[in-house]
């Protein structure tokens, strides 16, 4: 099983600033099948970005995905007041099970 | 519009069953594998278990697996998951959940549609 760590588990920052969320796998993650979602209170998660660096259609530029390996990153260019909320990495390429990093919760200073 | 409503949650006993339903609508289900996610009250994303488009490949979590089951009707747009032996650590909010890719590998893509969850309590 690939367990996916997740850092800060809580980062503090103000709206216009640059938020770097951080995740790493204990083991390769084959052809970057690595996703970012966000969770809003009461929400369902919603897909932000897929395949390590594709971002959804619809989803804001400010978003954008990096990495491969076992090192992914997520990076929230300048910070709206919409974009405070619980991120979570999602590996899916290895059979199974698919798993979920703990979450960061990104919460305005 | 795309959508997933899923059903069949409640209250019951250690060690009773429970089926859960997904209805989906707005694409065309019988192309996408489909998954159940559960998160427990105050805590993170648990994958549960995957069904592909065709129902020929399917996967669980240790946790559940010889417990729980997936299927679905491709005829009724639905995903179901029957649960059996519930535990009180099965105590989450269900969400299901559509694969990305049409006619793909259950595990290729992620997750691109979910449903607003089905809460399963298990308390005697």
């Amino acid at each position: 099983e690939i367990v996916l760590t997740q850092s800060p588990g809580t980062l503090s920052l103000s709206p216009g600033e640059r938020a770097t969320l951080s995740c790493r796998a204990s083991q390769s993650v084959s052809s970057s099948y690595l996703a970012w979602y966000q969770q809003k209170p009461g929400q369902a998660p919603r897909l932000l970005i897929y395949g390590a660096s594709s971002r959804v259609t619809g989803i804001p530029d400010r978003f954008s995905g990096s990495g491969s390996g076992t090192d992914f990153t997520l990076t929230i260019s300048r910070l709206e007041p919409e974009d405070f909320a619980v991120y979570y990495c999602q590996q899916y390429g290895s059979s199974p099970p698919i798993t979920f990093g703990q979450g960061t919760r990104l919460e305005i200073k | 519009e795309v959508q997933l409503v899923e059903s069949g949650g409640g209250l019951v006993q250690p060690g009773r069953s429970l089926r859960l339903s997904c209805a989906a609508s707005g694409f065309t289900f019988d192309e996408y594998a489909m998954h159940w996610v559960r998160q427990a009250p105050g805590k993170g994303l648990e994958w549960v278990s995957g069904i592909s488009w065709n129902s020929g490949n399917i996967g669980y979590a240790d946790s559940v697996k010889g417990r729980f089951t997936i299927s679905r009707d491709n005829a009724k747009n639905s995903l179901y998951l029957q649960m059996n032996g519930l535990r009180a650590e099965d105590m989450a909010l269900y969400y299901c959940a559509k694969g990305g890719l049409a006619v793909a590998g259950l595990y290729d893509d992620a997750f691109d549609i979910w449903g607003q969850g089905t809460m399963v309590t298990v308390s005697s």
